[in-house]
């Protein structure tokens, strides 16, 4: 079974700094979507950035970027010139290609954003 | 621009009571999804929905329950509420296809069984 794994329970990060956060994942599958998912205090999942297996470069969404290792099935969030709005619980999740259902979450970092 | 909306927001149940929980999209998307949040953890798939009458079990079915009538609604029904149902559930929505594996997610509900 796929599973998605955040060693990080908790990072903090200064204004205007880079930090990045971890996830591993393992499958048997070539073909998959990775999603990197914020939870703010107020508990709305809030889709980051996402990455097909598929694609070698890696994606970018303003501030933030992936570094997509798919032999090493490694996909970390850097977060540039992070801001206090930053500051919430990242999730990092991993979806298959061919099985809609197969849509796994890791544990979670909570990053917290000093100013 | 709705999205995802779930009610209630908070709901107190005493152990053995029946609640559903409300989901409802506005975006035309074919399927859907419930998860459960316990605390410091991950979200996990309760059911979840391809279309109007079909629904399927995910990884944590057990004492729930789901029916899906037309493609905008997707309710989660307890049937005898137990404390481990303590937990923040999540409904979500998405199309599937190239380019739009993408799931938008409701704002949650948050249940305590007591």
């Amino acid at each position: 079974a796929q599973t998605v794994t955040q060693s990080q329970p908790e990072m903090s990060v200064q204004e205007a700094e880079t930090v990045t956060l971890s996830c591993t994942y393992d499958t048997s599958e070539s073909d998959y979507y990775l999603f990197w998912y914020k939870q703010p205090p107020s508990r709305q999942m809030i889709l980051v950035i996402r990455q097909e297996a598929y694609k070698q470069q890696n994606a970018t969404e303003n501030r933030f970027s992936v570094n997509f290792q798919k032999a090493a099935k490694s996909f970390s969030l850097k977060i540039s010139d992070s801001q206090l709005g930053d500051a919430a619980m990242y999730f990092c999740a991993y979806r298959s290609e061919n099985n809609f259902n197969k849509f796994y979450f890791g544990s979670g970092t909570k990053l917290n954003v000093k100013p | 621009n709705a999205g995802v909306t779930q009610t209630p927001k908070f709901r107190i149940l005493k152990i053995g009571q029946s609640m559903t929980l409300q989901c409802a999209q506005d975006m035309n998307h074919n399927y859907m999804y419930w998860y459960r949040q316990d605390p410091g953890m991950g979200l996990k798939l309760i059911y979840y929905s391809v279309g109007a009458g079909i629904t399927d079990k995910g990884e944590v079915p057990n004492g729930y329950n789901v029916s899906r009538s037309t493609t905008e609604y997707f309710p989660l029904r307890l049937e005898l509420a137990a404390p481990s149902q303590t937990s923040v559930y999540f409904c979500a929505s998405s199309t599937w296809g190239v380019g739009k594996n993408i799931q938008y997610f409701g704002a949650g509900t948050r249940l305590s069984v007591l």
